[in-house]
């Protein structure tokens, strides 16, 4: 079945440690998204990527990082100088200028 | 900048009563606007889309919406809602960018 595959599903830090969250879509989607889901705050975008090699910065970047070297795959990596990294993680993929499809999200808990 | 605005942030209802949810949004670009439905520890999903076109818009579920762009609204409708339809609602714009903005979100509680 096509769709967007994020593991996963539950994921506990350390404080101080570094994690990676893993997105892989088979859609052929160009773009592909990381968003932040905190309660009452909605979806905040921290990066996302447009095509193979290229990605930009969204609303909340600081303390993650991601890198496309596939056009399935979109990891990000939530590293210690995230402060306050506990929350729902939400990937994304799109085709151009229509809707994005989600995957079922990653929470993570810093422990 | 574009932005989209929920403005109410719980909604209970009675079950097989009506419903709307409101969505405002601003853009000084054309926008494509969605609804989504989140329910609890999963993603989100679709359930419609305003690309252009015709205004009024149905979805999965029984929901509709209509782009109204002189009150720069794209409230989310159903005329009679079930215990199912507890969940949390999303609205959400985009320009060409491929770049989504979401609203804060709107918690539909359906009392039996």
């Amino acid at each position: 079945d096509g769709g967007i595959t994020q593991s996963p599903k539950y994921l506990f830090r350390k404080e101080g440690q570094n994690v990676t969250l893993s997105c892989e879509q088979n859609l052929n989607h160009d773009a592909m998204y990381w968003y932040r889901q905190d309660p009452g705050q909605g979806l905040r975008l921290i990066y996302y990527s447009q095509i193979v090699n290229d990605f930009q910065k969204g609303d909340i970047a600081e303390g993650y990082s991601v890198s496309r070297e596939k056009k399935e795959s979109f990891p990000l990596t939530v590293t210690s100088a995230q402060k306050n990294p506990t929350a729902f993680y939400l990937c994304a993929s799109s085709p151009r200028y229509t809707e994005a499809f989600f995957g079922q999200g990653t929470r993570l808990t810093v422990v | 900048a574009q932005s989209v605005t929920q403005l109410d942030s719980q909604v209970p209802v009675f079950e097989e009563a009506p419903v709307e949810l409101r969505c405002n949004y601003s853009s000084s670009v054309s926008v494509y606007l969605f609804w989504y439905v989140q329910y609890p520890n999963q993603g989100l999903q679709l359930l419609l889309k305003y690309l252009s076109g015709s205004t009024l818009v149905k979805g999965i579920n029984g929901f509709e919406a209509e782009f109204n762009k002189s009150q720069t609204s794209f409230h989310l409708r159903k005329p009679s809602v079930h215990i199912s339809d507890t969940a949390e609602y999303f609205c959400a714009g985009g320009t060409g960018a491929n770049n989504l903005f979401f609203g804060t979100g709107t918690r539909l509680t359906v009392i039996p």
